[in-house]
């Protein structure tokens, strides 16, 4: 299985709503990530999780709040959004190093299929 | 401040001939770079990646050329086919680093 999958692929929320995006792989890699990616921009990190333990937190607003149940599932729920929030949301993955802190020099980034988000 | 430079929005080729996409970085601690491409309602797909410490990489169809000196690499394509149309990536990240770094993409359109 070499896939990452995303859920839902789209998604309509009013601002007050609460909702939370799934990801899933099954390669046995150990870092997974959340990209946003508005029209006609690049994919911009938001978190990294490696080894289940968040590594990297680019920032993003605490409406945004990332889970990592176990090395699998990477979840991202959504809270309180703004209409500026509306976007491709993407998840990745990839092999990770030995350990939380380290990454394989040919690491690279798998990628899911991503959910449309609106927010209304 | 975009770390990662693509400065063609879109590229257009004709069947058959090659495809030429640029890049430059401005980040001197970039040291692996990747081409990724993005189909419409897709999630982008791994096409190839180059370490500082080469300056070619070749699989099949697809070269990618660095020239650190400049902080700029290429992406070739030959012979270009209509199913290469799509956006094509560039990243980067530090050679330990999990911070991947996407630039704006190009669109390419191969012409039957």
């Amino acid at each position: 299985d070499t896939e990452v999958t995303q859920t839902p692929k789209h998604l309509v929320m009013g601002m007050t709503n609460k909702k939370s995006l799934k990801c899933e792989q099954h390669m046995g890699h150990r870092a997974m990530y959340w990209y946003k990616q508005k029209a006609k921009k690049p994919p911009e990190l938001m978190f990294v999780y490696s080894y289940e333990k968040l590594s990297i937190n680019e920032s993003v607003p605490s409406r945004f709040s990332p889970e990592c149940p176990n090395s699998s599932l990477l979840n991202l729920h959504l809270h309180a959004l703004q209409p500026e929030d509306s976007a491709l949301y993407l998840c990745a993955s990839s092999p990770g190093g030995r350990d939380s802190r380290s990454v394989a020099t040919n690491e690279k980034l798998f990628f899911g299929s991503g959910t449309q988000l609106s927010v209304l | 401040d975009q770390q990662v430079k693509q400065n063609s929005p879109s590229l257009s080729v004709q069947e058959g001939r090659i495809s030429i996409l640029n890049c430059d970085y401005t980040n001197s601690m970039f040291d692996y770079f990747l081409w990724y491409k993005k189909y419409p309602a897709e999630g982008p797909t791994f096409l190839i990646s180059i370490s500082s410490i080469k300056d070619k990489n070749e699989d099949g169809r697809f070269t990618v050329f660095l020239n650190k000196s400049a902080k700029h690499l290429s992406l070739h394509i030959v012979p270009s086919q209509p199913g290469d149309s799509a956006v094509y990536f560039c990243a980067a990240r530090n050679l330990y680093g999990q911070n991947f770094v996407f630039g704006p993409g190009t669109r390419l359109s191969v012409l039957p």
